[in-house]
């Protein structure tokens, strides 16, 4: 089984949308979640990061949480050419430090 | 902004070959890792290092894999004896403390081994 699952897509939208990308995940005792932008023949970029369920928002981007449901969202309203990139989940566990990743879904915004 | 700086950028090896990848994390930083991803696929972690040993390690991080912070800058990978599997973009990242939550991560080296 997986421990994180993530749509690779990729996802193509008109400059504008609102853009919604998602995660799941099988073990219940992940307790940090985060949201890193990869451009292409980069590092992964910090983007979102939340602890245990809930939202969080930072200008345009949203991230949310649902343990219950194991299920993670980031929401980019008014999308930019820019933010064309791979998004990548990641989470970890309380005591632990290793960052476990989805596979990440590449996002193209036309403008 | 502080950056993690990760040398060379590319490196092309002989399967059999050993490979030191470089990495000189943030400077007030105390937790580094060496992570991986192999072209098309997930970025997977390999190595966590803190106060000059290994905290944590994965099932990748077999014997032909070491780290080493030989002095107060630079944070090595090496790998003894390259195969062709070991082609992939290492990535060094580092974070300022146990409650941060922002790992920085550097821009990659990109390993091929023919």
């Amino acid at each position: 089984q997986k421990e994180v699952e993530q749509d690779p897509g990729p996802l193509s939208v008109p400059e504008g949308a609102i853009v919604s990308l998602n995660c799941t995940y099988s073990n219940s005792a992940f307790q940090y979640f985060m949201w890193y932008r990869q451009y292409s023949r980069k590092g992964p970029e910090l983007l979102m990061y939340t602890y245990s369920s809930g939202n969080k928002e930072d200008g345009r981007f949203t991230a949310q949480v649902d343990k219950s449901s194991k299920y993670i969202s980031l929401f980019i309203r008014d999308s930019q050419p820019s933010d064309s990139a791979t998004y990548l989940c990641a989470m970890r566990l309380e005591a632990g430090t290793a960052l476990i990743f989805g596979k990440g879904t590449t996002l193209s915004v036309s403008s | 902004e502080p950056e993690v700086t990760q040398t060379p950028s590319h490196q092309v090896t002989q399967m059999g070959q050993e490979v030191i990848l470089r990495c000189v994390p943030i400077s007030n930083h105390l937790y580094f890792y060496w992570y991986r991803q192999i072209l098309g696929q997930k970025v997977e972690f390999l190595v966590s290092f803190y106060n000059n040993e290994i905290s944590e390690k994965s099932e990748i991080f077999d014997d032909q894999f070491s780290v080493e912070r030989p002095d107060g800058s630079n944070f090595t990978l090496k790998i003894r004896s390259t195969k062709l599997e070991d082609s992939a973009m290492y990535f060094c990242a580092s974070r300022r403390d146990r409650e941060a939550n922002g790992y920085t991560f550097g821009s990659g080296t990109r390993l091929t081994v023919v």
